[in-house]
């Protein structure tokens, strides 16, 4: 067990729906990531939060926005969901903002049907 | 072209036998090299990292990057049945904030 827990685990929506998935990082760590995994892009780096503040983009869609609250937990928020949104979603936490170990938490499941 | 490319196997071996994953890569200032092992539905767990060139060893594990050459390993001695899981590599530049850019990762069974 990582430490990270992210809730839910499994999600089934519909096309053209919003969801949001939730993560709350290690205790003391100060920074959130979030991650793709797909079959045929593999794992892709979404977007990083440090201390509320976002700090680094991949190559997320506009349709993708997250935020890191006061208390640190962060949320991804999936909007106008398409098939292709189906995917594997991590969050990772480390202590500091630059490069750290990255425990990864459990993920969640999205099936956009 | 990828970034990082791996080759994603699959790879089937028998119990005991030395593996070696490997991944290469194109830019040229990532300087964190990590290679994360994933079990079927759960999340990545780090194995190895190593900072620049060199090599790293950790129990059955070693880590080796070559970075005139572009090249990462993971060579596992006396693999387990245990060891059945996705190997991911993974890279960092060390100014991106964290960002990892990941290889596709290797299917690796150990069979008994």
């Amino acid at each position: 067990d990582s430490g990270v827990t992210q809730t839910p685990k499994h999600l089934i929506t519909a096309t053209g729906q919003r969801v949001t998935l939730r993560c709350s990082p290690r205790s003391g760590d100060l920074s959130v990531y979030w991650y793709q995994q797909s079959l045929d892009q593999g794992l892709q780096f979404l977007i990083q939060y440090y201390n509320g503040e976002e700090r680094a983009k991949g190559n997320i869609l506009e349709r993708f926005s997250a935020q890191q609250f006061p208390d640190l937990h962060s949320e991804l928020n999936l909007s106008s969901l398409e098939l292709g949104d189906s995917a594997l979603y991590f969050c990772a936490s480390t202590r500091g903002g630059l490069y750290n170990e990255q425990f990864f938490g459990p993920g969640t499941r999205l099936t956009v049907l | 072209q990828k970034e990082v490319e791996q080759d994603p196997g699959p790879l089937s071996v028998p119990e005991g036998a030395i593996v070696s994953l490997n991944c290469t890569y194109s830019n040229s200032a990532f300087q964190y090299f990590m290679w994360y092992r994933q079990y079927s539905r759960k999340g990545p767990e780090l194995l190895m990292y190593t900072y620049s060139s060199g090599n790293k060893e950790d129990g059955r594990f070693t880590a080796q990057v070559d970075k005139s050459s572009k090249y990462i390993s993971l060579f596992i001695r006396d693999s387990q049945p245990s060891d059945s899981a996705t190997y991911l590599c993974a890279m960092e530049s060390g100014t991106s904030y964290g960002k990892l850019t990941f290889g596709q990762g290797t299917i690796l069974t150990v069979h008994p």
